[in-house]
């Protein structure tokens, strides 16, 4: 089993819709959940970090973190055209590099 | 604004050249930059981890004699990409782990950079 799964998409929604992007993880040493959003051509920016389990929530978005079945969503409120990338989950046990899956690539129509 | 700056942003060189990319934390200090490597439309891939003041880690596969890397101080880690091919064409991207001030395990990345070698 790869360490992170991510459907790659694409995800194609209309503008204002909720998006839902999931990512499941195979180590449990895995505490620190960051989701980064990568534009073409771009390095990943963060968006969120969250350190265990629990929903945290930053605007239009939310992290929410299930340790117990190693899986983490990402939730997009009211989305817009400028929410189109890829979304790559990054679950982390805090002294190792990053293992990313092949991130969700989302695109909001208008 | 960004933390991690990446110098430059796209380079383009001759085969057989060699090609330093530089990476910088802007204001934090980063005991351990990572170096990746992103091919269009692919996952990004590590290549090292890059410890300051010793010998970088390199990823299976990784040739540690074509791919210089150096972290001469808390805030630059530089990429060397030696005697560089037009396989080595792709999307360099640096990232560093914040300290205390940037809540500790946080890992922020470069804006990365372009290389095309021809």
């Amino acid at each position: 089993q790869k360490e992170v799964e991510q459907d790659p998409g694409p995800l194609s929604v209309p503008e204002g819709a909720i998006v839902s992007l999931n990512c499941t993880y195979s180590n449990s040493a895995f505490q620190y959940f960051m989701w980064y959003r990568q534009y073409s051509r771009k390095g990943p920016e963060l968006l969120m970090y969250t350190y265990s389990s629990g929903n945290k929530e930053d605007g239009r978005f939310t992290a929410q973190v299930d340790k117990s079945s190693k899986y983490i969503s990402l939730f997009i409120r009211d989305s817009q055209p400028s929410d189109s990338a890829t979304y790559l989950c990054a679950p982390n046990s805090g002294n190792t590099p990053l293992v990313f899956g092949k991130g969700t690539r989302l695109s909001v129509i208008a | 604004g960004a933390v991690v700056s990446q110098h430059p942003s796209r380079v383009i060189c001759k085969s057989g050249t060699s090609v330093k990319i530089e990476c910088r934390s802007l204001d934090f200090q980063a005991t351990t930059m990572f170096w990746y490597r992103q091919f269009p439309k692919q996952s990004l891939m590590l290549m090292a981890t890059s410890n300051e003041g010793s010998k970088a880690t390199y990823e299976q596969g990784v040739e540690k004699d074509k791919f210089l890397i150096n972290h001469a101080s808390l805030t630059l880690s530089t990429l060397t990409v030696t005697s560089a091919h037009p396989e080595d064409s792709s999307f360099y991207i640096c990232s560093a782990r914040g300290g205390a001030e940037r809540r500790g395990n946080t890992i922020y990345f470069g804006e990365g950079s372009w290389l095309t070698v021809v």
